[in-house]
């Protein structure tokens, strides 16, 4: 399997534009989760979706983010407008999860964001 | 509030030697534990997991611990490589939340030659 795959790998844009960054879950994973790390702020937990379900989004920071997640096998994380503030590594990760088990998360290679 | 605190940003050891990384939790919800390991550029990869109802678990050079009553983990390396050098993190889980943990915010560990 070729694990979590995120695109684009680093992203160089200027504040106002709209940033997508896009996740490929691990086929098979029902659980998707976006995170972002920051050195102040360390890994902070964004959204997660089960089943394509936005479950918990209480870790968006604010309504210029959006995530969707419209099938099992793709997923998005908008920003818009994006600000300098916003500039961090966005990681991607993907479970396949039981109850009683299936708690590894598999994260992607991240997206590396500058905002200008 | 941060449920899942790593108190140590950074440690070094010399290869061969143990490294010993902690942890330390609030929720007593917690039943389930992850270390993962980061080297710069990538995403962070699994490592160890250990179950609230076990107080130890091994693989290889790897053991966790876990002592429920003081809700601290903690992680041993026996012998430390130096391509053990990455930033691990520990992490908490409850089983009822779709498989969302709370994660530390990470020790740098650096293993000398």
């Amino acid at each position: 399997d070729a694990g979590v795959i995120q695109s684009p790998r680093h992203e160089v844009t200027e504040m106002g534009q709209e940033v997508t960054l896009r996740c490929k879950p691990i086929s098979g994973h029902n659980s998707l989760f976006w995170y972002r790390q920051t050195m102040m702020r360390g890994l902070e937990l964004l959204i997660y979706f089960n089943n394509n379900v936005p479950i918990d989004d209480s870790g968006m920071p604010e309504d210029r983010f959006s995530a969707k997640m419209p099938n099992a096998s793709f997923s998005t994380l908008k920003i818009q407008p994006s600000e300098p503030r916003d500039s961090a590594v966005y990681f991607c990760a993907s479970s396949l999860y039981t109850s009683g088990s299936g708690k590894t998360q598999y994260f992607g290679p991240g997206t590396r964001l500058l905002v200008l | 509030d941060q449920q899942v605190k790593q108190n140590s940003p950074s440690l070094s050891v010399q290869e061969g030697r143990i490294s010993i990384l902690n942890c330390d939790y609030t929720n007593s919800m917690f039943d389930y534990f992850l270390w993962y390991k980061k080297y710069p550029a990538e995403g962070p990869t699994f490592l160890i997991s250990i179950s609230s109802i076990k107080d130890k678990n091994e693989d290889g050079r790897f053991t966790v611990f876990l002592n429920k009553s003081a809700k601290h983990l903690s992680l041993h390396i026996v012998p430390s490589q130096p391509g053990d050098s990455a930033v691990y993190f520990c992490a908490a889980s409850i089983n009822t939340n779709a498989g969302k943990s709370t994660f530390g915010d990470g020790t740098t560990l650096t293993v000398k030659p």
